[in-house]
């Protein structure tokens, strides 16, 4: 079986920097993935990392040790837009076929 | 513009009466996912299809059903056999392939907020 653990909420303001942690249990991996969902709405993709190191994109970047069988999610100068769910999300090489695993998502409030 | 609809935006149904989702995707994936979410949780995978004519179970198939007689096409029939149906379902779709980019970019509808009374 596979399983991700994140921090259930996280609470910042704005301007600031926040990062969102992942880890993950599979007997397999292809890669981590995050997604944002707004209340309400659909999630989204964000980023895909399969090899070590740290993806830039915009004011979003994302990092990935499959050493230690983690990852996290970097926002920089927090705007209040970016309140949302945030999901990392692997693939399980035990998996018969494309099935994607969430994790239980990590609620991030950004304040004034 | 391409992407995914379901309809309706909002469903009730009361208890015992099957129940169907629609889904359409005109982005030409030929790979198309059911997800269950419960409020404050996670995505669970509930059916997927790689192509046409095929599906395969997903974490929490049990009291669902699908079906792919179309590439663009992939509705959900939420059964009486479903024990607590009431959620928000979300459908998606993403190019297909066994590893990469291209399996974890998922494009996500705007889903459906079931009701079961």
């Amino acid at each position: 079986g596979q399983s991700l653990e994140q921090p259930s909420e996280v609470t910042a303001v704005e301007g600031a920097i926040v990062q969102i942690n992942c880890t993950y249990q599979t007997s397999g991996f292809y890669g981590l993935s995050w997604y944002q969902q707004h209340d309400g709405g659909a999630p989204t993709f964000l980023s895909y990392n399969a090899l070590d190191g740290l993806e830039e994109t915009g004011r979003f970047s994302s990092f990935l040790s499959r050493s230690d069988s983690y990852g996290y999610l970097l926002l920089q100068e927090l705007q209040m837009k970016d309140s949302a769910s945030y999901f990392c999300a692997v693939r399980d090489r035990d998996n018969a076929g494309n099935m994607l695993t969430f994790g239980g998502g990590t609620r991030l409030m950004v304040k004034p | 513009d391409g992407g995914i609809t379901q309809s309706p935006k909002y469903l009730f149904r009361k208890e015992g009466q099957n129940v169907t989702l629609s889904c359409e995707q005109n982005l030409n994936h030929d790979a198309m996912y059911w997800y269950r979410q419960d409020p404050g949780q996670g995505l669970r995978l509930i059916y997927y299809s790689q192509i046409v004519n095929d599906f395969q179970k997903g974490d929490i198939a049990e009291g669902y059903s699908v079906s792919r007689e179309k590439k663009e096409s992939f509705p959900l029939t939420v059964t009486s056999a479903q024990k607590n149906p009431t959620a928000f379902y979300l459908c998606a779709s993403s190019r297909s392939g066994t590893s990469g980019r291209r399996l974890y970019e998922q494009y996500f509808g705007p889903g459906t907020r079931l009701t079961v009374t």
